[in-house]
């Protein structure tokens, strides 16, 4: 099974770029790499997802290497309302069954 | 998207009761997950429901702890039975959004709000 390994916390401020990264050695074929935003107390919230090369959307980027060992999101000139827990999802869907692997979580804090 | 609701948001109750879950998700969806969240840490994928079909486990949770429902495209129940200290969680419901976009297929999930359990 795909392990998942992302940096604990993270720290920035108001109007920079983060970049977060996802570790994913045994990805395997079939599976999708997907982000997501948690706030306390509320369900996790869909980012972006993709397989492979490079996905963006208006609110983040998503950058796969050719291996897709890893991904990075990228989440350009962060807010303070962007301080949240980070997640990312390897998996997908194999024939009728599913294989969903979340990473442990990076907890961004953007400060004033 | 979807927008998912959960009920009760959150419970306290005795050891030795069971509470059932309820997921209701505002258009018909094939799949439908439960995942629980313990304080501080990541998700992990209880069961997958089908609706029309008995829910897939995945291992360390079995069906007479976790029995689950699945009796229309919109609703969705998971019961703690025999409830323990232990089963203190966040339980997360999440439906799957499939397709084919500009990027090629794509199956995202999106999650209700939680139901917060506490077991004394």
């Amino acid at each position: 099974l795909a392990k998942t390994t992302q940096p604990i916390s993270m720290d920035s401020y108001e109007g920079q770029e983060v970049n977060i990264t996802c570790s994913h050695n045994n990805i395997a074929t079939n599976d999708y790499i997907t982000w997501y935003q948690q706030f306390p107390s509320q369900g996790p919230r869909f980012i972006i997802q993709g397989y492979k090369t490079k996905v963006t959307n208006e609110v983040a980027s998503l950058f796969i290497p050719a291996d897709r060992k890893s991904s990075t999101l990228s989440l350009p000139r962060v807010s303070l309302s962007d301080t949240a827990v980070y997640y990312c999802l390897v998996g997908g869907r194999m024939d009728s069954s599913y294989k969903l692997i979340f990473g442990s979580g990076t907890r961004l804090l953007v400060r004033p | 998207s979807a927008v998912i609701s959960q009920k009760p948001s959150r419970d306290i109750c005795q050891r030795g009761t069971s509470l059932t879950i309820q997921c209701q998700v505002d258009s018909q969806v094939t799949m439908m997950f439960w995942y629980r969240q313990q304080p501080g840490q990541s998700l992990t994928l209880i069961a997958t429901a089908n609706q029309g079909s008995e829910a897939t486990y995945e291992s360390g949770f079995v069906i007479d702890k976790f029995p689950i429902s699945r009796p229309n495209l919109t609703f969705s129940t998971l019961t703690v039975s025999n409830m323990s200290p232990e089963d203190s969680s966040i339980y997360l419901c999440s439906v799957e959004i499939s397709g084919r976009g500009n990027s090629g297929r794509f199956y995202e999930q999106y999650f209700g709000p939680g139901t917060r359990l506490t077991v004394t």
